[in-house]
């Protein structure tokens, strides 16, 4: 079974201060996404990570994929209150399923 | 375009009753899915399609059935809930083919006695 774990689980923290979020697994994905969910919506599409090392930058999120392709991480500068969500990252096994990550649930305070 | 919608927002079963959870799509994607989001656990794919009269399980179907006549609806059934499938129950569609952004819908919360 192909899983994908987060770390933190939990993070909160200042405005203004920099934080990291990461998404491991044992299993080697095609490529890989990150989400964010807002309370009652569902997860929005924030960027998809293909090649082993790529860097891709959304204005102060800053994603990477591992050269393995088997982790990724999500960086975010100067965090602001509405960055606060649930960030999830999602696996493509390649087989028709996306292998969705247990989420880092941020709280940025003003 | 109003994406991917569903029905209900909310709902509250006793444990045995049967319901269908409903999902639409008007973008015309080939995939559709059902996902269950539980506290810590983030997402599990229940069951899957690739286009209409093709359907697939996922890591989690058991309890639920799908059928997909059409290309828009994908509904999910409920065949004698139970507390365990307590959860909020996401619909999602995408372009088939690998990296593909995939849209989900708002949320079903259910709720299991």
């Amino acid at each position: 079974t192909q899983l994908l774990e987060q770390s933190p689980q939990f993070l909160s923290i200042q405005e203004g201060e920099n934080l990291t979020v990461y998404c491991n697994s044992s299993s080697v994905f095609s490529s890989l996404q990150w989400y964010r969910q807002e309370p009652g919506e569902g997860p929005v599409l924030l960027v998809t990570v293909v090649t082993g090392g790529e860097v891709k930058k959304l204005k102060r999120l800053t994603f990477q994929f591992g050269d393995a392709r088997k982790d990724s991480s999500l960086h975010i500068t100067a965090a602001q209150p509405g960055d606060t969500g649930l960030y999830l990252c999602a696996g493509d096994s390649g087989t028709y399923k996306y292998i969705f990550g247990t989420g880092t649930r941020l709280k940025v305070l003003a | 375009n109003a994406g991917v919608t569903q029905t209900p927002k909310f709902q509250v079963l006793k444990t045995g009753q049967s319901m269908t959870l409903q999902c639409a799509q008007d973008m015309n994607h080939e995939y559709m899915s059902w996902y269950r989001q539980d506290p810590g656990m983030g997402l599990r794919l229940i069951h899957y399609s690739v286009g209409a009269g093709i359907t697939d399980q996922g890591e989690v179907p058991n309890g639920y059935n799908v059928s997909r006549s059409t290309t828009e609806d994908f509904p999910l059934r409920l065949l004698s809930a139970a507390p365990s499938q307590t959860s909020v129950y996401f619909c999602a569609s995408r372009v088939l083919g690998s990296r593909n952004e995939q849209f989900f819908g708002p949320g079903t919360r259910l709720t299991v006695l």
